[in-house]
């Protein structure tokens, strides 16, 4: 069983706060994701690592920003939350890139 | 451009039956496609993939199909069970390429007992 998590799973947040949403997994695996989801959608990429110090961008631009210091940890920051940012927030993992990802539960971010 | 369709936003099949979900493609490129579940407010669990060098892979009551001439790949469940209604995803991605997994909208599957 996937051990991979997220928090928080709700949040509601005034615009222009700065807000961190936290994704940590404890199988050791080097490739980690952010995935961006509305309702009815696909899930877009929006950020990857490889590997501790490793960050890159997803085919979805955003205006988050993440870090990856250590292998099992892989926040998101928003410096600055607008209502457009309102969505669900994906993490997943991998062994590599081509194995299954393994998700967290989401993170459902309102901005008001 | 959407390279992973799922025209059908929603299916009911009644339990029992079979539950048959559909994902078109159009990059030539891919070569191995993955099925995900979806229940409300979690994220999604892997179900069952498929490489593109087989056409069938089967695991209990679930069945994926690959038609690559049609670009096409198919889930079926048999039987389905109310605990199957969820959102399903089909995925793809070129293996061996830096390239990450493509999704498709979804489809939101009901069971109806």
């Amino acid at each position: 069983e996937a051990d991979i998590y997220q928090t928080p799973r709700y949040l509601v947040i005034g615009t222009g706060k700065k807000i961190t949403l936290e994704c940590s997994q404890t199988m050791g695996h080097d490739k980690m994701y952010w995935y961006q989801q509305d309702p009815g959608m696909e899930l877009h990429l929006i950020h990857y690592s490889y590997g501790v110090n490793s960050t890159e961008k997803g085919d979805l631009s955003s205006e988050s920003t993440v870090s990856r210091i250590r292998t099992e940890h892989f926040p998101l920051t928003l410096e600055s939350a607008r209502p457009s940012h309102t969505s669900q927030y994906l993490c997943a993992s991998s062994e590599t890139v081509n194995h299954e990802q393994y998700f967290g539960p989401g993170t459902r971010l309102t901005v008001t | 451009d959407q390279q992973v369709k799922q025209n059908s936003p929603s299916l009911s099949v009644q339990e029992g039956r079979i539950s048959i979900l559909n994902c078109d493609y159009t990059n030539s490129m891919f070569d191995y496609f993955l099925w995900y579940k979806k229940y409300p407010a979690e994220g999604p669990t892997f179900l069952i993939s498929i490489s593109s060098i087989k056409d069938k892979n089967e695991d209990g009551r679930f069945t994926v199909f690959l038609n690559k001439s049609a670009k096409h790949l198919s889930l079926h469940i048999v039987p389905s069970q109310p605990g199957d209604s969820a959102v399903y995803f089909c995925a793809a991605i070129i293996s061996g390429s830096a390239r990450q997994l493509t999704f498709g909208s979804g489809t939101q599957l009901t069971v109806l007992p």
